[in-house]
Parts: structure tokens; sequence; C-alpha cells
């Protein structure tokens, strides 16, 4: 079956421009994360829905990061006036079921690098 | 809040020689853990998994154990193949138990 798709994969921005990164997830994941991974670094939280709602935005860096799931399935991380330190890859990861299980597996997708010049 | 520690690479190996590639974490309650690997070109993929102290997650040839009292998951395998090049990532769940703190990641490179 079709894991987490993303798109675009690659995206070169202008500084203080606004770019839309859409995620796909597996069909039927209730949960979805976005993480941010600079180069050379690990992947980090930005932002968790369970199906619509947006449970927990704590890792998002500043408010000019957005992001949404409005039919809980398919979502977007938005980033309005990109600066320089926004570049990085952009992943996406869906996982089965929602709370606190014990453990769902993340699947993840392979991502979209922004570069902002 | 919880944190992954792991060994800084390259790793550069042999093939058929043994690996271990070191991670320690700090939590509070008791943490899911998990090694990620990234091959060249492709996304993160779950190698193996631990859910609580003293098991073991394994795969692939892959071996790991939840070490509680050293508060470690260190990744192991006996003989690795010029295939098993590929960046790892230890991790765990956050305190919420629902999203993935992750480490720099440790780059392997294995040579013929």
């Amino acid at each position: 079956g079709a894991g987490v798709s993303q798109s675009p994969r690659y995206k070169v921005a202008k500084r203080g421009q606004d770019v839309a990164l859409r995620c796909d997830p597996i069909s039927g994941h209730v949960s979805l994360f976005w993480y941010q991974q600079a180069l050379g670094q690990g992947p980090e939280f930005l932002t968790y829905f369970q199906n619509e709602a947006q449970l927990d935005k704590s890792g998002l860096p500043s408010d000019r990061f957005f992001a949404e799931r409005p039919e809980g399935s398919v979502s977007t991380l938005k980033i309005q006036r990109t600066q320089q330190e926004d570049s990085a890859v952009y992943l996406c990861a869906s996982s089965l079921a929602g709370g606190h299980s014990s453990y769902n597996e993340q699947f993840f997708g392979p991502g979209t690098r922004l570069t902002v010049l | 809040g919880n944190s992954v520690t792991q060994m800084e690479g390259p790793v550069t190996l042999s093939e058929e020689a043994f690996l271990t590639i070191n991670c320690t974490y700090t939590a509070t309650g008791y943490p899911s853990l998990f090694w990620y690997v990234q091959y060249p070109g492709e996304g993160l993929q779950l190698l193996l998994k631990a859910t609580k102290a003293d098991d073991k997650g394994s795969n692939k040839g892959f071996e790991a154990t939840y070490r509680k009292e050293t508060t470690s998951f260190h990744l192991e395998k006996g003989s690795v193949q010029v295939s098993d090049s590929a960046v790892y990532f230890c991790a765990l769940t956050d305190q919420a138990g629902t999203a993935l703190i992750f480490g720099k990641g440790t780059t392997l490179s294995v040579s013929s």
C-alpha cells in the first residue's frame, strides 16, 4: 500500500516568501506529526494532530509557522515570511492510533527539502 | 524534558566487523526507545524498538536492549554489511508518550 507522501520534494524560496508544504498520511491513520530536520541533525518535533485536532504545537519555532489538517487526513504546514534559518527538511509522519497508547509506530514520508535564499 | 545523546560519527568499518553505536537517554517516566535508520536517498524507517526495561529489540541482525539502570539503548550488530551504510538515529517518546525525540544521528560507512 501507499506510504506517507509529501510534496513538493524540494522547494526553493526567497527570503520573505510564504511556502506551503503538503503531507498525505497513510489512509486511516489517526495521528499525524510534523518534524523539522536541520542539516546534520536529528528530526525535531513541530506539531501533532489527532484527526483534525491539533493537540500539540509546542515545537513550532515561531508564529510564522502554522499547520492544519481540516478534514483529518491531508495536512499542510505553512511558513510565512520565510527566513534563512527555516532551511531544513520537513518530515511528516503518521501513525494508526491516537492517544497515549503503549506505542504506535510512526511511518515517515520522504520529506520536503526547503532552501531559503 | 526527555532527551537522548548518541555517539557522534562517522563510524567507518570493514565488512563483517562488529558494530556498536552508543545511545543514552534522560527521561521521566517510562519512555519507549527506538532506533531509526535513514538509507541514502530514502526516508526514515523504524529499525527496532523496545517499550519497557530489559526488552530487547531486534531486526535485520541489529539488536538493542533497554537498560534502565544505565539509561542506555546501544545498537549492536555482529557482522555489518556494505548495505548497512546509512545514518542511524536513536529516539525516545516524549513525556506525553506521543512525539519522538531524536538524537543527532550517527553515520555508518561500511566498505568491502
